[in-house]
């Protein structure tokens, strides 16, 4: 079965703080895909990045990165220098990615709080 | 491109009462879906369809029916609404089932 954990209900930092947000996975699959996925507090579910498993390249892209490691099944998120407008909710996400096996299976999601 | 547009943003049913959502995607996407997002759930998978007059039960389809009779719209009827279906419904599209889902507005429904 698959499932997509994500243990930290809720984080709090002050502006300019570096955040991690922690993505476990679990597959059985040798073929998926990884996603992260913003909800600000508008409501709308805004795309970051998508992964596939044979990529296992970190990424960068301005301030945020993300650390995908096989080993370890996780696919880490990090904001360096945290902003006030990266308040929301992060969705981590897993499909396998084949035929009708796109379908994605989310994690519950971390919800970042950034204060002045 | 509009993208992926959701009527109405808001609803509010009485139980028993019956209504459609409606989705529509300017992208000529194949893969559409539709997930309802609860607090402390996140979001799961209620049905999705791969293509014009193909579609499929995901992890939460009791009480809802779709059908994709064009590639643009992908529209999720309730039959019965029911208080345990009080949600924010989405509707996302990708071009294929490898790729990235592109999202809806959502629309905040509730049942009395």
């Amino acid at each position: 079965a698959q499932k997509v954990t994500q243990a930290q209900t809720e984080i709090s930092v002050v502006e300019k703080e570096d955040v991690t947000l922690d993505c476990v996975y679990e597959t059985r699959d040798t073929t998926y895909y990884l996603f992260w996925y913003k909800q600000p507090p508008s409501g709308e579910l805004v795309f970051l990045i998508r992964r596939n498993s044979f990529d296992e390249q970190n990424e960068i892209s301005g301030r945020y990165s993300w650390n995908f490691q096989k080993s370890t099944s996780s696919f880490n998120f990090t904001i360096t220098a945290s902003q006030v407008v990266d308040s929301a909710v992060y969705f981590c996400a897993l499909s396998k990615g084949g035929g009708s096996q796109g379908n994605l299976i989310f994690g519950k999601g971390t919800k970042l709080s950034v204060k002045p | 491109n509009a993208g992926v547009t959701q009527t109405p943003k808001f609803q509010v049913l009485k139980t028993g009462q019956s209504m459609t959502l409606q989705c529509a995607q300017d992208m000529n996407h194949e893969y559409m879906s539709w997930y309802r997002q609860d607090p402390g759930m996140g979001l799961r998978l209620i049905h999705y369809s791969v293509g014009a007059g193909i579609t499929d039960q995901g992890e939460v389809p009791n009480g809802y029916n779709v059908s994709r009779s064009t590639t643009e719209d992908f529209p999720l009827r309730l039959l019965s609404a029911a208080p345990s279906q009080t949600s924010v419904y989405f509707c996302a599209s990708s071009y294929n089932t490898r790729g990235e889902q592109y999202f809806g507005p959502g629309t905040r429904l509730t049942v009395t």
